[in-house]
């Protein structure tokens, strides 16, 4: 079936650092999406992307969809202790598809 | 955003009996929702597609007995551990399509068989 690696599995960074995740799938996506976990909370949507190509920015978070529709990366600018936790990519196949997730990247944030 | 609420946050049963985990879109509608179960320091893996009107459809390996899912109205769907066992304890979550397709989850629900 359908499977997403996501690398880095986890990253230990400085307060005000810049951070960097990606992800790759062995088949094409027609949409990524990138969700942060908290302990015991569901995951959140941080950012939906829709073509290939594109690039999209929410606030410090910036990803983009890859051109060959296989891999996604998020970029965090300028770190601050609350974006600690559990950042995952996922794919939809199609709009309103189940959505499949990455093993997800473990963010911790040293003040 | 769209927003996708799960009932109880938590629950503690006994094995052998069975628990009910309710999920609703508050705001819109969604003739598909999506349930997933998530063990510690693990992924979300999806167990079954929830479908109004219709029957559930079930991933492989995922008990459609034990699991049994309802999808009764348009802004709710059901999920009910049937006989759980301590190895069903988890964090089950479920999620909704919003308009633009993207799919928003619940809070979870935190499911411990004592």
């Amino acid at each position: 079936g359908q499977q997403l690696n996501q690398s880095p599995q986890s990253m230990f960074i400085q307060e005000g650092e810049d951070v960097s995740m990606n992800c790759t799938s062995s088949s094409i996506f027609n949409t990524w999406l990138w969700y942060k976990q908290d302990p015991g909370e569901g995951p959140v949507l941080l950012i939906a992307l829709y073509k290939a190509g594109e690039l999209t920015s929410n606030g410090r978070l910036t990803a983009q969809f890859g051109i060959t529709r296989k891999d996604s990366f998020l970029n965090i600018s300028a770190s601050i202790p609350s974006d600690v936790g559990i950042y995952f990519c996922a794919g939809q196949r199609t709009s309103y598809d189940k959505v499949i997730f990455g093993p997800g990247t473990s963010l911790s944030v040293i003040p | 955003g769209a927003v996708v609420s799960q009932h109880p946050s938590w629950v503690i049963c006994k094995s052998g009996t069975s628990v009910k985990i309710e999920c609703r879109s508050l705001d819109f509608q969604a003739t598909t929702m999506f349930w997933y179960r998530q063990f510690p320091k693990q992924s979300l893996m999806l167990m079954a597609t929830s479908n109004e009107g219709s029957k559930a459809t079930y991933e492989q390996g995922v008990e459609k007995d034990k699991f049994l899912i309802n999808h009764a109205s348009l802004t709710l769907s059901t999920l009910t551990v049937t006989s759980a066992h301590p190895e069903d304890s988890s964090f089950y979550i479920c999620s909704a399509p919003a308009l633009g397709g993207e799919a928003f989850f619940g809070q979870g629900t935190r499911l411990t068989v004592v």
